[in-house]
């Protein structure tokens, strides 16, 4: 039963460069969670959403970052134009739906892209 | 607005005795608690959670307590293994799905 998998693990992007970031959720899980850990600091959320459908972008910049989950394939965070301080270790999780009237609500992460830009 | 504070950055503990990690929060809105444990280089990996129902879940070694009236959960973790050290973060969540992490307590098991 493979966890949720996050490639690439390691991303290096020179400034003004595209960063894709994917993530495959664990099978069976129909919500996937994007979050973003500073050098430091805690995981900060920045997105939430079910099969092609955004449910709370209320983390995410405004300008720049965009993330989708379509009906076939993988979750996808994207980030046009990189800056510096987009520098940071980008964590998905995912969680099962809504079952026979129970929330499972404990979300399952992955191991993580760490982001670089020179 | 830091709505979760873990407000120890480090604990060092005796192998063999209790391990107990803190943390605050200030939203009232918060109806479920989660603790994760973080290795290096690694997502976080879930450990144990509690609803706002309750005052303590546990589970093998690791036992969370949730005080409501002071806004305060901890993990006790007993007794404490060397594997145990890592980096904690409690989470909560308020409604939505998304979780509001704190800042995370750097947990180191002394042989």
């Amino acid at each position: 039963n493979a966890g949720v998998m996050q490639n690439p693990r390691h991303l290096v992007r020179r400034r003004g460069q595209e960063a894709r970031l994917r993530c495959s959720p664990v099978k069976g899980h129909s919500h996937v969670y994007w979050y973003r850990q500073l050098p430091e600091e805690g995981l900060k959320f920045m997105v939430y959403l079910q099969k092609e459908n955004i449910i709370d972008e209320s983390g995410m910049p405004k300008e720049r970052f965009s993330a989708e989950f379509p009906k076939e394939g993988p979750s996808i965070l994207r980030i046009q134009q990189v800056v510096r301080g987009d520098s940071a270790a980008y964590f998905c999780a995912s969680s099962a739906q809504q079952m026979g009237g129970i929330l499972y609500n404990e979300q399952f992460f992955g191991p993580g892209t760490r982001l670089t830009v020179l | 607005d830091q709505q979760v504070k873990q407000n120890s950055p480090s604990l060092s503990v005796q192998e063999g005795r209790i391990s107990i990690l803190n943390c605050d929060y200030t939203n009232s809105m918060f109806d479920y608690f989660l603790w994760y444990k973080k290795y290096p280089a690694e997502g976080p990996t879930f450990l144990i959670s509690i609803s706002s129902i309750k005052d303590k879940n546990e589970d093998g070694r690791f036992t969370v307590f949730l005080n409501k009236s002071a806004k305060h959960l901890s993990l006790h973790i007993v007794p404490s293994q060397p594997g145990d050290s890592a980096v904690y973060f409690c989470a909560a969540r308020a409604g939505a799905q998304k979780l509001v992490f704190g800042q995370g307590t750097r947990l180191t098991i002394n042989p």
